[in-house]
């Protein structure tokens, strides 16, 4: 368990709706970080939030949305949904902004969504 | 702006031989690297990370990796791999200001007996 909390594991839906996906980062971490997995376009950073403000963007469709909540769980939101958002979604969290801490990035198991 | 190129998509190696996973990056600043291991189904997790000093890391698992600066590299290295190593294995750089990671598209390690 690397304390990064990740539900739903999997999630199956239709092309349209919309889904949320949620993050509890490790204890005492800040950041919160969210990416795409998908065997083309391989790990892509969708989004960061440090301390309940975004602090980057990457390549995020206008169709999803995230945000930090006071007890610093994260949600990601992806609606109309199409075929090609089926991926893996991880959330991933650090002690500061950015990467080079002690502990680097800790990951979440990930959710795995199926549009279909 | 930083990238990271893994050369090899895919290596297939016998168990306890030596392997070497290829990784070079781009980046105009200091940088940050990190090599993660995703097996089957789960996430990704730190093997090992260089921030500065010694150039030679050691990481998890017995895997260490050499930062080389003029050929701008971050090769992964083993030198005897087992069946459990079989897994998918990511270099990454710190992207610097915008606080995230960028990684390369991944190196699937297959060990056969």
């Amino acid at each position: 368990d690397s304390g990064v909390t990740q539900t739903p594991k999997h999630l199956i839906t239709a092309t349209g709706q919309r889904v949320t996906l949620r993050c509890s980062p490790r204890s005492g971490d800040l950041s919160v970080y969210w990416y795409q997995q998908s065997l083309d376009q391989g790990l892509q950073f969708l989004i960061q939030y440090y301390n309940g403000e975004e602090r980057a963007k990457g390549n995020i469709l206008e169709r999803f949305s995230a945000q930090q909540f006071p007890d610093l769980h994260s949600e990601l939101n992806l609606s109309s949904l199409e075929l090609g958002d089926s991926a893996l979604y991880f959330c991933a969290s650090s002690a500061t902004f950015g990467a080079a801490t002690p502990y680097g990035y800790t990951f979440g198991s990930g959710t795995r969504l199926t549009v279909v | 702006a930083q990238s990271v190129t893994q050369l090899d998509s895919q290596v297939p190696v016998f168990e306890e031989a030596p392997v070497e996973l290829r990784c070079n990056y781009s980046s105009s600043v200091s940088v940050y690297l990190f090599w993660y291991v995703q097996y089957p189904n789960q996430g990704l997790q730190l093997l090992l990370k260089y921030l500065s000093g010694s150039t030679l890391v050691k990481g998890i698992n017995g895997f260490e990796a050499e930062f080389n600066k003029s050929q701008t590299s971050f090769h992964l290295r083993k030198p005897s791999v087992h069946i459990s190593d079989t897994a998918e294995y990511f270099c990454a750089v710190d992207g610097g200001s915008q606080g995230n990671l960028i990684f390369g598209k991944g190196t699937k390690l297959s060990v056969k007996p």
